[in-house]
């Protein structure tokens, strides 16, 4: 129940696509979901968050959509650019209690 | 510049050696973490310390040890009794415990000679 699910595996969009990465989760008292992005031989690093009483948060070309009924997150990235190619890694969160990854997805964009 | 600093690099380890891995954060940030990351396994919790002095095992402590005598500082030691210890490991903090951002290092790749 503690698991985060994440799909797909890897990803190779064209330069100026959409890019789409789906989470799931069983554990109902998740109440914080960030998504981490990480470059080759780096840490990763937060991009953007939302919280479950929102359905959609936008941050640039970055947004996360929010279904609370079934339980599932994603991410899109319009107008991927090749130097969005990294892995990103969702994640789930009670409050005051340990960060819950997925597996991560490995995005390759390009040109 | 504030963050977090990891070393070394690249680490390689001798059948029933003991290596230790440096983890030192310059944020002011209370609590401190270390992460396994294998290839499509994502980031598993070995072990993390929320104030000086005290820590918690994580998801998959076995094999490794830890201290936190300073609040700037983590280290890791990867045991002989971690019988598969080639992984790439990162060091995070943040300002509070499990608090909502976290902040990694560059990482540590270990392998094993």
């Amino acid at each position: 129940q503690q698991q985060v699910k994440q799909s797909p595996q890897s990803l190779i969009v064209q330069k100026g696509g959409i890019s789409i990465i789906n989470c799931a989760y069983e554990n109902t008292a998740f109440d914080y979901f960030p998504w981490y992005q990480q470059f080759p031989g780096k840490g990763p690093a937060l991009l953007i968050a939302i919280r479950p009483d929102v359905s959609e948060k936008k941050e640039g070309r970055f947004t996360i959509s929010f279904n609370k009924s079934a339980k599932q997150f994603s991410l899109h990235i319009m107008d991927s650019q090749p130097g969005d190619s990294a892995t990103y890694f969702c994640a789930a969160r009670t409050s005051y209690d340990k960060v819950i990854f997925g597996p991560g997805t490995s995005l390759s964009v390009i040109p | 510049d504030g963050g977090i600093t990891q070393s070394p690099k690249y680490l390689f380890r001798k059948e029933g050696q003991n290596v230790t891995l440096s983890c030192e954060q310059n944020l002011n940030h209370d609590a401190m973490y270390w992460y396994r990351q294998d290839p499509g396994q994502g980031l598993r919790l070995i072990y993390y310390s929320q104030i000086v002095n005290d820590f918690q095992k994580g998801d998959i402590a076995e094999g490794y040890s830890v201290s936190r005598e300073k609040k700037e500082s983590f280290p890791l030691t990867v045991t002989s009794a971690q019988k598969n210890p080639t992984a790439f490991y990162l060091c995070a903090s943040s300002l509070r415990g499990w608090n909502e951002k976290l902040f990694f290092g560059s990482g540590t790749q270990l392998s094993v000679l």
